[in-house]
Parts: structure tokens; sequence; C-alpha cells
């Protein structure tokens, strides 16, 4: 089952641009992560978020966490050509230690 | 270098053919993951193993089996029971609690001919 949804789907920005790309989920949560998947490649782990955490940085991500609303949102700041990947964000619940992803957001980076 | 080997990288298979995807990793990490992707989605888990000689199904094992007798080695069999193979195949391990965040091997593509 998929416990998380993206929103966009798809996002195409130019370069420099910001990118934001938005999680929701349906359950409690123990933690919340992000990944990058560039295409026909496995997954690779940007960051993590716990639920009692509301914001992280990494270099030039950010990620936020809002477990009111059940959503998180992923912030790439001055994009390059090289972030174009599908983003997808993953729920790790209570008591249950396998991971359930989303569906990713495609990002395009226009150079 | 540390990390998760899948192979083949790509592999077809006959109707009715058994076919087993390989999945080796060096990070002695005890919990290993089987995920399928389809183009355009998101990861759907097929089977998972926290210890040696224990694994449990995922959300879509039909059709699929596995074994954990080693720590560094999660294969992976898609019977001729799984009727629709086709698909983006990716296997990941983690120390235990996923908290510290999966590594991912590089995928094997199965096609059915």
């Amino acid at each position: 089952s998929q416990q998380g949804e993206e929103d966009p789907q798809a996002l195409s920005i130019q370069e420099g641009e910001n990118a934001t790309m938005n999680c929701s989920y349906k359950t409690s949560i123990n933690n919340l992560q992000w990944y990058r998947q560039n295409s026909g490649r496995g997954l690779v782990h940007l960051i993590l978020i716990r639920s009692n955490e509301r914001e992280k940085h990494s270099g030039r991500l950010r990620v936020t966490l809002d477990t009111s609303k059940k959503s998180s949102s992923l912030l790439i700041t001055a994009s390059r050509a090289a972030d174009t990947a599908s983003y997808f964000c993953a729920t790790d619940n209570f008591g249950n230690e396998k991971l359930t992803f989303g569906t990713g957001t495609r990002l395009t980076i226009i150079p | 270098d540390g990390g998760i080997t899948q192979s083949p990288k790509y592999l077809f298979r006959k109707e009715g053919q058994n076919v087993t995807l390989s999945c080796e990793q060096n990070l002695n990490h005890d919990a290993m993951y089987w995920y399928r992707q389809d183009p355009g989605q998101g990861l759907r888990l097929i089977y998972y193993s926290q210890i040696v000689n224990d694994f449990q199904k995922g959300d879509i094992a039909e059709g699929y089996s596995v074994s954990r007798e080693k720590k560094e080695s999660f294969p992976l069999t898609v019977t001729s029971a799984q009727k629709n193979p086709t698909a983006f195949y990716l296997c990941a391990s983690s120390p235990p609690a996923s908290r510290y965040g999966y590594t991912f091997g590089s995928g094997t593509r199965l096609t059915v001919v």
C-alpha cells in the first residue's frame, strides 16, 4: 500500500530557481525520509526527519514536517541540472520498521 | 567500498520460467528488502528480512520467494506464478531500525519475452 502521496507529480523549473515538493501521508509516523532516484538507478537517501522535529537542513536541502497535517515538504535551493531526478518520500511507522514509499515527484531542471 | 550489488542489471524471462535475482551487501546490515517499481510509480514491498533465516511477506509477495541463509545475501526468485513480472526490482538494506535510512542497489530490470 502507498502511504505517501507526493505533489506535484512532475515539476519543471529553470536552473537556479528553488524547487518545492510536498508529501502527504495517512497514519502516524516514527520518521519521514526523502530519497532521490536518477533514471534507471537505485534510490539514494537524502535526509531523515523525526516525528518530533519540525525542520531539518542538509546543504541545499530543507525539509519540514507538520505532523498535525500529516505532511512534509522538500525544498531544493539554487537548483542545478544534476538535481534532475525523481524524489520520493518514505515513512517509517511506529512498531513497523519497514519503509512505505510515496509515488514520487519527477523534477526536471532546465539549463 | 561498502555497498549493495544487484545482478544481473537486465534479465529476460520466458513465460513459465522461474528466475532468481541476486542481492549481496557488505555493509554488515541486519535488514534487507526487495521492492518492485513499475514505470512512473513508487516502490512496493515484496519481502523483507530483519535477521538471518527469517523473512516476512510485504504488500505484494504473491508469485515471489526469498531466502536469507547468509547475512550478506537476500536472493529473490520470481516464479511462474507471478503473472506480470515485468518491472524494475530494487534491493535495499539498513542497520537495525530504519531511522538511519536505506542503502539501495542499482536495480535489476526484468522483462518477460
